[in-house]
């Protein structure tokens, strides 16, 4: 099993909609959690961190369920500027290592 | 936030010959480096640490005689693609993480190096 797996998507949606989606990640003992961005044939980028208590930044919400071990990621008035490929990053042990999903692809249309 | 760069951003050769990828922090110390590869459509896949001063640690089933690391400084690790083959054509890219800290947010990613073997 993987350590972290995603719906590959794409996902296809208007500007202004609400687009959401879920990571799961196998490793119970994970402790920290993030949602990258990557846009074609560029670097990763960090959007930002997902803490037990859920947090949101701007228009991005994430949330986390360790119950069920998942994380998700929510983004509201969507723009085209959101299009990209969304990574969920999970830091499974004590080192610093990241393990990667193969990324959510989101396609905002006008 | 931190600066990573890669040289080269992109790499054609001949099977059999050898690729350097260099990766710097431009702006802060990096004791350690990560080095991924990334397929099309795929998950970026850690490769090995790269530990300044020391040997690298390598990712089960990554060769290390294949793909040679050097951490020389605080701010260099090289990734040598030796005798090269299609089948390594691939996305390569760094991250840094800086110097003393703990927070596991302070990884910053180079571009990338998108290597094509002939």
């Amino acid at each position: 099993r993987k350590e972290v797996e995603q719906d590959p998507g794409p996902f296809n949606v208007p500007e202004g909609a609400t687009v959401a989606f879920n990571c799961t990640y196998s490793n119970s003992a994970s402790q920290s959690f993030f949602w990258y961005r990557q846009d074609c044939r560029k670097e990763p980028k960090l959007l930002m961190s997902v803490y037990s208590s859920g947090n949101e930044d701007g228009r991005f919400t994430a949330q986390l369920n360790r119950a069920s071990q998942y994380i998700s990621l929510l983004i509201r008035d969507s723009k085209l500027s959101d299009s990209a490929t969304y990574l969920c990053v999970v830091i499974p042990g004590n080192d610093y290592k990241l393990s990667f999903g193969a990324g959510t692809t989101v396609t905002v249309r006008a | 936030g931190a600066v990573v760069s890669q040289h080269p951003s992109w790499v054609i050769c001949k099977s059999g010959t050898s690729v350097k990828i260099e990766c710097r922090s431009l702006d802060f110390q990096a004791t350690t480096m990560f080095w991924y590869r990334q397929f099309p459509k795929k998950s970026l896949m850690l490769m090995a640490t790269s530990n300044e001063g020391s040997k690298a640690t390598y990712e089960q089933g990554v060769e290390k005689d294949k793909f040679l690391i050097n951490h020389a400084s605080l701010t260099l690790s090289t990734l040598t693609v030796t005798s090269a083959h299609p089948e390594d054509s691939s996305f390569y890219i760094c991250s840094a993480r800086v110097l003393g800290t703990s927070d596991y947010n302070e990884q910053f990613f180079g571009p990338g190096t998108r290597l094509t073997v002939l």
